[in-house]
This record gives structure tokens, sequence and C-alpha cells, in this order.
């Protein structure tokens, strides 16, 4: 059974970056997206954008267009979600889940990353 | 964006009790609804895809309809295990978008 595996807790500088790692294990990576989803402390889930590994094509929340980038490494089945120009309302976790393509839907999930972002 | 509006927000129930949550669109996508469950500091758990689909593993008391703007899942006996908080999720365009959740309590 494929699992979803991300780095962990990070605690950051207000305009500093984060980058967040995603490992597949236990299946094929490159036939899905890797989306990523975030969620503020007490909030709802909010989808930040996604990347076909297999053709290395990303696309973005218009929200966060800029500050985002997505990336994944066929040969280690790991994908990344970096974000810069941190600040306070950033602090959440970030979730990493995979879209089949047969179903439009986020299937398996990581386990979260938390990243605080603090003075 | 495509708005996803959910219905209660919250609401108590019993064990066994058959509760019903609403998911509106602010325009019509098809049968491209999602549903999850989330578990205090845990990951969402995929129930039902395409409006109506049940996810591999998923109990058979869940269940979702509806097509165009309005969507319902409904659970037929609920089981201590579904106390948690349900989202919708509208996989017809980017950016993919959430409702605001329904938090489902133990009256």
């Amino acid at each position: 059974q494929v699992q979803l595996v991300q780095s962990g807790a990070e605690v950051k500088k207000p305009g500093s970056s984060v980058k967040v790692s995603c490992k597949a294990s236990g299946g094929t990576f490159s036939r899905y997206t890797i989306s990523w989803v975030r969620q503020a402390p007490g909030q709802g889930l909010e989808w930040m954008g996604g990347i076909i590994p297999i053709s290395g094509t990303a696309n973005y929340a218009q929200k966060f267009q800029g500050r985002v980038t997505i990336t994944a490494d066929k040969s280690t089945s790991t994908a990344y979600m970096e974000l810069s120009s941190l600040r306070s309302e950033d602090t959440a976790v970030y979730y990493c889940c995979r879209v089949p393509a047969v179903m439009d839907a986020f299937d398996i999930w990581g386990q979260g990353t938390m990243v605080t972002v603090s003075s | 964006d495509i708005q996803m509006t959910q219905s209660p927000s919250s609401l108590s129930a019993s064990v066994g009790d058959r509760v019903t949550i609403t998911c509106r669109a602010s325009q019509s996508i098809s049968n491209y609804l999602n549903w999850y469950r989330q578990k205090p500091g845990k990951a969402p758990k995929l129930l039902i895809y395409a409006a109506s689909s049940l996810q591999s593993g998923v109990p058979s008391r869940f269940s979702g309809s509806g097509s165009g703007t309005d969507f319902t899942l409904t659970i037929s006996s609920l089981q201590p295990e579904d106390f948690a908080t349900y989202y919708c999720q509208q996989s017809y365009s980017t950016p993919r978008t959430f409702g605001q959740g329904t938090r489902l309590d133990i009256k």
C-alpha cells in the first residue's frame, strides 16, 4: 500500500522560506498528481497547488502564485513544496496528498508537517 | 473560484443516529464532489468521490448523493469513530476548494 511520508516540523522566521518533502513508498509515484493542502490551526483545508511528477508540470492556487514552488524528483519518488516570504499567517499543518487519474480526489494523505512562523 | 458552503457548521448526535450533511457549490460542478472525514490531529480521509462512489475500505453506512450544485453526505448509523469534522471538496476546476467543515459532536 502506498504511503506518503513527510519531513518533520519546522520553525521559521518571518521573511524566510521553508521546504517540505513528501516521499512515496510502496507504489508507483509518477502516475499520479501530488497536491499540497494546508490547514491553519483550528481552520479548514486550503489547496495550494499540485504537480504531475511524470511531466514535472505544476499548477498553483492564485493566492500563492509567486511564493510557492512545487517540484518532484522521480528518481527518489519525492515531492517538495517550498514556500517563501513566510509570514505568521503561514503557520499551519502542510499535507501532501495523492490524486489518482481515475478518481479526481485526494485518496492518500501524508501525515502532515507543522510549520510555525514566529519571530 | 468556486465557493463551497456546508450546512450545518456543527451538529450534535448520538451513536446509532442517522445524520445528513449538505454541501452547496456556487456554480454547477456536475458530480465532481468529494467528501472527507478528519479526526483531531489527523490527516483527512477520503470517504466518497464523484459525489456518490464509496472509497475502497470505507464502511457502507456512508453514502453520498447529488449533482449540479447540491450534494449530501449521509451516515446511516453513527459509530463512535464518526464524531469528527467533515469536509466537502470540488474537483471541477482549479483552484480546488473545500467547504468550511461540519463538526459532528456527541450529544
